[in-house]
């Protein structure tokens, strides 16, 4: 049983839009990030947080420890937006992180 | 500029071979990580080194090893008891305690011929 779900599993979405990609997680955790993977495979990481809201530019992370949730938003997507957006826990117990499958988001003009 | 290396991008791997899969971080961070991905999954723990010559297995790590002889670098081997090898795999740096983002390489895909 995987201990991190996302969702949507996929999401299309088009430019302008505001979006979000769900996280729900089933265990404690210290920490949580929001990964993003482009086409090539390679992996940056957005946030991390442990409690509250973080924002950067047109990306808005929250989470709420007691729900054990959290959500990514974008706001006036682009194009460029395009990718796979990961959450990843590190719990508790351990220092490596438990990821979910991935949101796949294509944005189109 | 600081950051991650791993070599190859592409790797092909006979059938009975061992591959070793290179990775190099010059963040002076303590800790490094090999993850795996495959379609459709989430990306899986293999090894874990939070200390020179000190290492943790994850969830998959049967068929591969790691050694942490360096600070800067975590190499993979893939040996010929991983049955299917086949898979994209990702290595990744961060400091240790208390808790800190996780830097990651662009990946190597590995496929068997």
């Amino acid at each position: 049983k995987n201990e991190v779900e996302q969702s949507p599993q996929n999401l299309t979405a088009q430019e302008g839009e505001f979006i979000t990609i769900n996280c729900s997680y089933s265990v404690g955790i210290s920490a949580l990030h929001w990964l993003q993977q482009h086409p090539g495979g390679g992996i940056v990481s957005l946030f991390m947080l442990s409690s509250g809201k973080k924002k950067h530019g047109r990306l808005i992370a929250t989470i709420n420890i007691q729900e054990k949730h959290s959500s990514l938003h974008i706001t006036a997507s682009h194009p460029r937006d395009s990718a796979v957006y990961i959450c990843a826990v590190i719990l508790n117990s351990g220092y490596a992180l438990n990821f979910g499958k991935g949101t796949s988001l294509l944005v189109t003009p | 500029d600081g950051g991650i290396t791993q070599s190859p991008k592409y790797l092909f791997r006979k059938e009975g071979q061992n591959v070793t899969l290179s990775c190099e971080q010059n963040l002076n961070h303590d800790a490094m990580y090999w993850y795996r991905q495959d379609p459709g999954q989430g990306l899986r723990l293999i090894y874990y080194s939070q200390i020179v010559n000190d290492f943790q297995k994850g969830d998959i790590a049967e068929g591969y090893s790691v050694s942490r002889e360096k600070k800067e670098s975590f190499p993979l081997t893939v040996t010929s008891a991983q049955k299917n090898p086949t898979a994209f795999y990702l290595c990744a740096s961060s400091m240790s305690r208390p808790v800190q983002p996780q830097h990651f390489g662009d990946g190597t895909r590995l496929s068997i011929l």
